[in-house]
């Protein structure tokens, strides 16, 4: 089954630093990637998606990630943290078989930023 | 444009008892679907209904099950509640078309089960 696997379930960077959150996926055809934001109390936010065109979907508050079918990996990186950056952010893909649109998350990785 | 919006904001519910929780989709969204999260954990896929149906489903028991409107808005129901149970519930819509077109997420409605 289709998984989704997010290395380091805390995050923390100082104000200014690079952010890389990782995300790897399980799959030998690979699917539709996404990255979420969950701030406290909150739904979710779509940040990006990867839906086979450019390997480096940028999204929106600065926000960037990169494709790699080698690796199986879709990392998210930021150069620069700000404050406001610090929240909850989850991986998640739909698989290109089957049309529900069913998205399967990681188990979230949270961003701490430091000023 | 109004965003997806969730009812009740928290509820709190004993064990054995049955609960609904409500959605309204973002306008011309026709596609439903619900996850439930649990503290410290991702989302995880309940149910999808388009146009009415169910077209989608997780792996979660009978007990939870669903409505969709002709408006779309969306219910889930749990019957026989489990301590397991509490969650945040989210709902998300999106238009039809393409898997991978935008979801959309509610605030959620967080279930406490006691």
């Amino acid at each position: 089954a289709q998984s989704v696997t997010q290395l380091g379930s805390h995050v923390s960077v100082s104000e200014g630093a690079l952010v890389l959150l990782r995300c790897n996926y399980s799959s030998s055809v690979p699917p539709y990637l996404f990255w979420y934001v969950q701030y406290p109390n909150q739904g979710l936010q779509l940040l990006l998606k990867y839906t086979s065109a450019a390997t480096l979907v940028k999204g929106i508050n600065g926000f960037e990630a990169e494709f790699k079918k080698s690796e199986t990996s879709f990392h998210l990186t930021k150069p620069s943290a700000h404050m406001s950056d610090a929240a909850e952010y989850f991986c998640a893909v739909i698989p290109t078989s089957g049309n529900t649109g069913k998205l399967i998350f990681g188990q979230g990785t949270t961003l701490q930023v430091k000023p | 444009e109004t965003g997806v919006t969730q009812s009740p904001t928290h509820l709190i519910k004993t064990r054995g008892q049955q609960v609904t929780l409500r959605c309204s989709s973002q306008s011309g969204h026709n596609t439903v679907s619900w996850y439930q999260q649990a503290l410290g954990q991702g989302p995880q896929f309940i149910f999808q209904y388009y146009r009415e149906e169910e077209n989608g489903r997780g792996n979660f028991p009978p007990r939870f099950s669903g409505l969709q409107f002709p408006n779309y808005s969306s219910e889930l129901n749990v019957n026989a509640l489990e301590l397991d149970d509490s969650a945040l519930y989210l709902c998300a819509s999106r238009e039809e078309g393409y898997p991978y077109n935008e979801q959309f997420f509610g605030p959620g409605t967080r279930l406490t089960v006691l």
